[in-house]
Order: structure tokens, then sequence, then C-alpha cells
């Protein structure tokens, strides 16, 4: 039950492109296509951003995409806004559990 | 709109014990996957423990796992988490989730903190 490995930062300007991967094993990202994405703002609880890889939920905006090739899944944030700033958390269904990643802070510049 | 709403954390000594509910609604409680995920302060999200919806599949973390019984009343639109034999380890935000949407796709209450201290 390791956690999934996740950059501590990233960051970029307003309106570029921050890209965050999330490596795990073939026991969990590289084996089900079950990977999220959650934003957390401080203090706040986290927010399902991307779900099943790719799929976005109603209300998030199209801005935010996810990826998956192997181990290692991927979360891009294209046209950065201020708002964007938060904690990225990937996770991956693996049969038995859940397994969050590590965590990624995102800082817009 | 999918609501959670967890209650029962608090203050507790080393050894002693908490149990945890969390209220659902705006889905279909009785056909979603429910999730524990707990969030040490400063630190990362950390998954507890899961129940399918028909209460089979339960799991837990290794660091849980003999402590901690996950259960659900799917009469009373509830999820439940005793856990017993508590260590300063385990003090953090334990979240509620749950997935009608898909394996994985969680939904967040807002949290309930827990703190072991003597």
């Amino acid at each position: 039950q390791s956690a999934l490995t996740q950059p501590p930062s990233a960051s970029g300007s307003p309106g570029q492109s921050v890209t965050i991967s999330c490596t795990g094993s073939s026991s969990d990202v590289g084996g089900y296509n079950y990977v999220s994405w959650y934003q957390q703002h401080p203090g706040k609880a986290p927010k399902l951003m991307i779900y099943e890889v790719s799929k976005r939920p109603s209300g998030v905006p199209d801005r935010f995409s996810g990826s998956k090739s192997g181990n290692t899944a991927s979360l891009t944030v294209s046209g950065l806004q201020a708002e964007d700033e938060a904690d990225y958390y990937c996770s991956s269904y693996a049969g038995s559990n859940t397994v969050f990643g590590t965590g990624t802070t995102v800082t817009v510049l | 709109e999918v609501q959670l709403v967890e209650s029962g954390g608090g203050l507790v000594q080393p050894g002693e014990s908490l149990r945890l509910s969390c209220a659902a609604s705006g889905f279909t409680f009785s056909r979603s996957w429910m999730h524990w995920v707990r969030q040490a302060p400063g630190k990362g999200l950390v998954w507890v423990s899961r129940i399918k919806s028909d209460g089979s599949g339960i799991a837990y973390a290794d660091s849980v796992q003999g402590r901690f019984t996950i259960s659900r009343d799917n009469a009373k639109n509830t999820v439940y988490l005793q856990m017993n034999g508590l260590r300063g380890e385990d003090t953090a935000m334990y979240y509620c989730a749950a997935s009608p949407g898909g394996v994985g796709a969680f939904d967040w209450g807002q949290g309930t903190l827990v703190t072991v201290s003597s």
C-alpha cells in the first residue's frame, strides 16, 4: 500500500499550462482505468476534478484534462488561473484498496 | 447534489475509542461504495477503509487493520467508522467519501477532526 509518486511542487504563470505526473505500478495505475484527480484548497475538503483517467465531472472546466500511459497518469491544467493554486492529489483503485498520491502543490506565479 | 456530513470526532486519549458517522443524501446511498479517508495535519490524503454498497467487500489500510471497523446502514443512509485502540498517529481530519459515479470517483464530506493525545 505504497503511495503513488507525485512531484512535490509545480508552477506556472497565468495562462500557461502545468502538468503533474502520478507514478504507480501495474497493481494500481497501470492495472486499472480508475485514476482520479482531486483539488484541495487550504482548509477545504478535496474536490473531484478528473475520474476514470480522463473524464470530467459536471462543472469542472475543460482546462483540466487527464491521461495515462503505462504506470503513470498525468493531470494537465491549461490556461492557468489564480484560483487553480491548490494541492492536487491523484488516486487509483488497486483492487483490494485505493491508493492516493503524495500530493503536488501548484503555484500560480 | 451529493451531501455527506461527518460527525463524532473529538479529543481522546491513546487507547480510547471513537465512532464516526457520515450521513449521506442527494444520491442513491444503497448503490454507492463508501470510503473513509484521513489527512494528518499538514500531510497528504490516506485511504483508510471501504465498504461496498451491500455491506460486502470491506477493506482496510494496513495501518488500521484490526483496530478500525467500517459498517453501513442503508436504511439510515449512514456509514460508520468504529475506531478502537487509538494512537497518536491516528490524529487527522477524517473524511467520508462516496463513489456513486463510479469506482474511485469520490465525492467528499467536510470532515471531522480526531485528535489523540494525553
